[in-house]
């Protein structure tokens, strides 16, 4: 079944960096369009990030725009998000997700993630 | 601040019809950019359960309903179960961000 696990969440402190992971499995993974998405405490969803299925399009919301960027591996089946510069409103649960459509490569805006994984958590304190 | 809007809270007994509302702008629903909800229960993994305004993944029950009009959308549950208590959000696209966008989700309880 798919399956998308994170992972590299931790307690680190303000101005520090720190790489989420997310493994896929169950689906052919280089053909479909990944996302971050995070969850403050207490807090409602937000996007962060998406990169197209062949990793030439990339997107990153304005909040996390020149300190986090969304990577991929199709070798190891992995996207990654490297956030620099932490601030302490980082703190959150980090979630990926997949894009619902294959082949989307920047330009299906108008769609949605269709499976998530479990989350890591991400701790941003001095 | 939220770009697209929904109730902090909306409540129900067992069996009846409760609706969220998802009240967008000219830069996102308005533009015409589907909009799609999820479902969260709190230890687990988002799930999707209307895509494109009113389609239901496999395995969602008919129950569950999308529509939208104008700027806004709406999520329509009927029968009420006790399993349906969460927090549910709506997302779309918006133009001004360049980037999905997710209401501030809306906490269910089933009374």
């Amino acid at each position: 079944q798919v399956q998308l696990v994170e992972s590299g969440g931790g307690v680190v402190q303000p101005g520090r960096s720190l790489r989420l992971s997310c493994a896929a499995s169950g689906f052919s993974f280089r053909t479909y369009g990944m996302h971050w998405v995070r969850q403050a405490p207490g807090k409602g969803l937000e996007w962060l990030a998406v990169i197209s299925y062949d990793g030439t399009y990339k997107s990153h919301a304005d909040s996390v725009e020149g300190r986090f960027t969304i990577s991929r591996d199709s070798s190891k089946n992995t996207i990654y998000l490297q956030m620099n510069s932490l601030r302490v409103e980082d703190t959150a649960m980090y979630y990926c997700a997949k894009d619902r459509l294959a082949f989307c490569g920047g330009d299906c805006f108008s769609d949605t993630m269709d499976v998530w994984g479990l989350g890591t958590t991400v701790t941003v304190s001095s | 601040q939220s770009v697209l809007t929904q109730p902090p809270s909306v409540s129900g007994a067992p069996g009846q019809r409760v609706t969220i509302s998802c009240t967008g702008s000219s830069s996102n629903i308005g533009s015409g950019y589907d909009v799609h909800w999820f479902q969260h229960i709190p230890g687990t993994a988002p799930k999707l359960l209307i895509f494109v305004t009113t389609n239901r993944p496999s395995g969602v029950p008919d129950r569950f309903s999308g529509s939208k009009s104008g700027t806004s959308a709406s999520l329509a549950i009927t029968g009420l179960q006790a399993e349906d208590e969460g927090d549910y959000y709506c997302q779309s696209y918006d133009t001004s961000l360049s980037g999905r966008v997710f209401g501030g989700g809306t906490k269910l309880t089933v009374l």
